[in-house]
């Protein structure tokens, strides 16, 4: 069965820092990947997703992710941590295009220091 | 384009009861999944649908249960509830039914039962 692993169920960084947070998934087959962020109080909002074109993706607030087949990962980065980055993160995974069901991993909270 | 709504936003039922929660897609979106988050489980796929039709169930059990109408709003129930029940349920909503089309959620329905 296909599952995602978050490292980290926190991870904290200055601000102006870069930001880094681990995903690695388990699968027999390139899956669909994506990033999710969660604000307090709201739902998900998609970051990014890769879907088998450029391995090097890059989404919305100044993040992207790579996806190394090799390492079975799809980590999520940004050079410079903003205040605003703060929030709780999630890496999820589709197991092929004919559903939109999501497994997710179990977050990981990225609080930004001032 | 108006977002996803779902309703009630807060709810508060007592074990035994049964709660019926309501999910209007973004106009033109064909599909709807359900998701629990719960901070010891995560974020578990209930449901997804599209054209009415059932695609995909997660694993919980026979008290969970949806539909999707014709106009492609959903609605999820809960039979008997349980303390355990108490969650946040997304849903979310895409074009189609597949992991290539993105997923917009909603703000949840948070449920208390005690």
């Amino acid at each position: 069965a296909q599952s995602v692993t978050q490292l980290g169920s926190h991870v904290s960084v200055s601000e102006g820092a870069l930001v880094l947070l681990r995903c690695n998934y388990s699968s027999s087959v390139p899956p669909y990947l994506f990033w999710y962020v969660q604000y307090p109080n709201q739902g998900l909002q998609l970051l990014l997703k890769y879907t088998s074109a450029a391995t090097l993706v890059k989404g919305i607030n100044g993040f992207e992710a790579e996806f190394k087949k090799s390492e079975t990962s799809f980590h999520l980065t940004k050079p410079s941590a903003h205040m605003s980055d703060a929030a709780e993160y999630f890496c999820a995974v589709s197991r092929s295009s004919n559903t939109g069901k999501l497994i997710f991993g179990q977050g990981t909270t990225l609080q930004v220091k001032p | 384009k108006a977002g996803v709504t779902q309703t009630p936003r807060y709810l508060i039922k007592t074990r035994g009861q049964q709660v019926t929660l309501s999910c209007s897609p973004i106009s033109g979106h064909r599909s709807v999944s359900w998701y629990q988050q719960t901070p010891g489980q995560g974020l578990q796929f209930l449901f997804e649908y599209f054209s009415e039709t059932q695609r995909n169930k997660g694993n919980f059990p026979g008290r969970f249960s949806g539909r999707q109408f014709s106009n492609s709003r959903s609605e999820m129930n809960v039979s008997t509830l349980e303390l355990g029940d108490s969650a946040l349920y997304l849903c979310a909503s895409s074009q189609g039914g597949g992991a290539t089309y993105e997923q917009y959620f909603g703000p949840g329905t948070r449920l208390t039962v005690t």
